[in-house]
């Protein structure tokens, strides 16, 4: 079955470390997403990648970092720059192009606790 | 600046009733709108979308119906079951780029 894999499901991790959020897709699309998702707030945009080697920021790129060598892959790193990365991550991927209409397909997040 | 905005936080509606969810937009550029079903812990699902290019699209027991001249889209569920019980987000891109989502509406159908 074609999906989106996030792993781990639940991270934890002390202040001042970084970490790296894993986010694997076999559905042969071209364009992957990070959300974040805080309580009781919308999905808010972190980065974006259209292509393989490229990458844009979104609304909140600050103190995180991302990577797509490889069409299946895209993972996000949160920093120790980031002030409050206590949340729930989220990566989507969809088609694009000129003309195609293709939802976002999400995988199931990770949720994300710095103490 | 919210481009997307759902100014309804919470919606309770009795079982078999219609639901009515809204959403309205500022960016004239959007031209395709989604709404996604999200439980907590778990990633958003894809319900239903619509182009710009139409005013109403049907699959099932969810239409979407958009009003391109007020900036308007809503999502209608008929008959309302209690498994539909979730948060909805109206979400809204242009030309394919990057994908913009709505506060979000937690809808409660009671029994």
């Amino acid at each position: 079955d074609g999906g989106i894999t996030q792993s781990p499901k639940y991270l934890f991790r002390k202040e001042g470390q970084n970490v790296t959020l894993s986010c694997e897709q076999n559905l042969n699309h071209d364009a992957m997403y990070w959300y974040r998702q805080d309580p009781g707030q919308g999905l808010r945009l972190i980065y974006y990648s259209q292509i393989v080697n490229d990458f844009q920021k979104g609304d909140i790129a600050e103190g995180y970092s991302v990577s797509r060598e490889k069409k299946e892959s895209f993972p996000l790193t949160v920093t120790s720059a980031q002030k409050n990365p206590t949340a729930f991550y989220l990566c989507a991927s969809t088609l694009r192009g000129q003309g195609i209409d293709s939802p976002l397909h999400f995988g199931n997040g990770t949720r994300l606790t710095v103490t | 600046d919210q481009q997307v905005k759902q100014n309804s936080p919470s919606l309770s509606v009795q079982e078999g009733r219609i639901s009515i969810l809204n959403c309205d937009y500022t960016n004239s550029m959007f031209d395709y709108f989604l709404w996604y079903k999200k439980y907590p812990a778990e990633g958003p699902t894809f319900l239903i979308s619509i182009s710009s290019i139409k005013d109403k699209n049907e699959d099932g027991r969810f239409t979407v119906f958009l009003n391109k001249s007020a900036k308007h889209l809503s999502l209608h569920i008929v008959p309302s079951q209690p498994g539909d019980s979730a948060v909805y987000f109206c979400a809204a891109t242009s030309y394919g780029q990057n994908f913009v989502f709505g506060p979000g509406t937690r809808l409660s159908v009671l029994p």
